[in-house]
């Protein structure tokens, strides 16, 4: 079955530093990976998407992924915090249907 | 282009009532999406219709609820004889083709007393 795991429901990270959320996913199939962003009581907002093109895929506010099939890995990262970065964040994989299938989310706080 | 709209933002209701969501699309795809998440999770597929058909289900969509696209364009999602179970953030999204971003709108909030 095709499963998606986010580690670390909660990172904290200092303004400034790097952000790494990770992000692995089980498939039989080749995926197409997501990754959203939800602020309190909003809709979810696409980052970036990796669709078997480019494996380093570049987003908007500054993110990028990396796809790695060999370790299954789908990570989020961004070189500087920004106080505006703290939301949850989801990566979702659509492994061959029409769903999404989600991970359940890391929280990411940033320390000023 | 005006996005995923979704009404009522937030919805309180007493347990056994009926309830009923509406979910208005980006005007040019054609697939629609519902999701249901709960608190601390990440969402859930319910089902999905590609213009009016509704092509799968998931079971967590038991017999209480009921969704649909009667012209393909908006969608309803019912919930009859509410539960405190269905407490939740109910999301619609929309795509323009298979396997296309799927862009959400805000959610309904539903809470059941």
């Amino acid at each position: 079955a095709q499963s998606v795991t986010q580690l670390g429901s909660h990172v904290s990270v200092s303004e400034g530093a790097l952000v790494l959320l990770r992000c692995n996913y089980s498939s039989s199939v080749p995926p197409y990976l997501f990754w959203y962003v939800q602020y309190p009581n909003q809709g979810l907002q696409l980052l970036l998407k990796y669709t078997s093109a480019a494996t380093l895929v570049k987003g908007i506010n500054g993110f990028e992924a990396e796809f790695k099939k060999s370790e299954t890995s789908f990570h989020l990262t961004k070189p500087s915090a920004h106080m505006s970065d703290a939301a949850e964040y989801f990566c979702a994989g659509n492994f061959g249907n029409e769903k999404l299938t989600f991970g359940t989310g890391t929280r990411l706080t940033i320390i000023p | 282009d005006t996005g995923v709209s979704q009404d009522p933002r937030h919805k309180i209701t007493k347990r056994g009532q009926n309830v009923t969501f509406r979910c208005d699309p980006i005007s040019e795809h054609n697939r629609l999406y519902w999701y249901r998440q709960t608190l601390g999770q990440g969402p859930e597929f319910l089902t999905y219709f590609q213009n009016e058909a509704q092509l799968e289900k998931s079971r967590l969509l038991s017999d209480r609820f009921s969704a649909e696209r009667p012209k393909g364009s908006f969608s309803t999602l019912e919930i009859q004889r509410t539960e405190q179970g269905d407490s939740a953030m109910y999301l619609c999204a929309s795509s323009f083709s298979f396997q296309e971003t799927q862009y959400f709108g805000p959610g309904t909030r539903l809470l059941v007393l």
